[in-house]
């Protein structure tokens, strides 16, 4: 079954520290990837996304993601957050060539900094 | 530019109340989805509009019907609410349907059925 696992639902992170996000998939083809973020009191907004080509995507606000096709993963990293990265963050897959409402989504993996 | 905006922004209904989340774009989409998050599980599709229209249900429709007013207004109705329908509810948008399109959300409502 296609399926999109974001194993931590909580991670805490001091100000100015890395930051990794996992984000595993099970899908038939390589689907395409997204990682959006949710602000507190707000929708959802896109914070990269990969179809084809380079494996590592740059995308908003100083976030990457590294697409490795051997392990399903599409992990999304930061190399020093801000108190404002503070969300929760969502990663999605799709067909490739597919609809937005094809999308599968993960459960999220809310993002506490710490002073 | 107000993007995608959703009334009410809160909202707690008895079991067997009806109610009409109401969604509105100003970016001249096509698209429009509404969306259902509940705590431990991603997003899940209600319904869609691929076009002013047209809906087509989604991952989990029962229990609600929708209706493409105009190519602005996508609208969500709940006819006899129950305790399973409490979930934060998220309209979204894009240009057209395909994956391409980048979907751009509201600030969603809160709906709680007591």
């Amino acid at each position: 079954a296609q399926s999109v696992t974001q194993p931590d639902i909580h991670i805490t992170v001091s100000e100015g520290a890395s930051l990794e996000l996992r984000c595993n998939y099970s899908y038939g083809a390589t689907p395409y990837l997204f990682w959006y973020v949710q602000s507190p009191g707000q929708g959802l907004q896109l914070l990269l996304k990969y179809f084809s080509g380079d494996t590592l995507v740059q995308g908003i606000k100083g976030f990457e993601a590294e697409f490795k096709r051997s392990q399903s993963s599409f992990n999304l990293r930061k190399p020093s957050v801000h108190w404002s990265d503070a969300a929760e963050y969502f990663c999605a897959v799709g067909p490739p060539f597919g609809s937005n409402y094809q999308l599968i989504w993960g459960a999220g993996t809310k993002l506490i900094i710490k002073p | 530019n107000a993007g995608v905006t959703q009334t009410p922004k809160f909202q707690v209904l008895k079991t067997g109340q009806s109610m009409t989340l109401q969604c509105a774009q100003d970016m001249n989409h096509n698209s429009m989805y509404w969306y259902r998050q509940d705590p431990g599980m991603g997003l899940r599709l209600i319904y869609y509009s691929a076009s002013e229209g047209t809906t087509d249900k989604g991952e989990v429709p029962n229990g609600y019907n929708v209706s493409r007013l105009n190519k602005r207004e996508f609208s969500l109705r709940l006819e006899s609410a129950a305790p399973s329908q409490t979930s934060v509810y998220f309209c979204a948008s894009s240009e057209v349907g395909s994956a391409y399109n980048e979907q751009f959300f509201g600030p969603g409502t809160r709906l709680t059925v007591l």
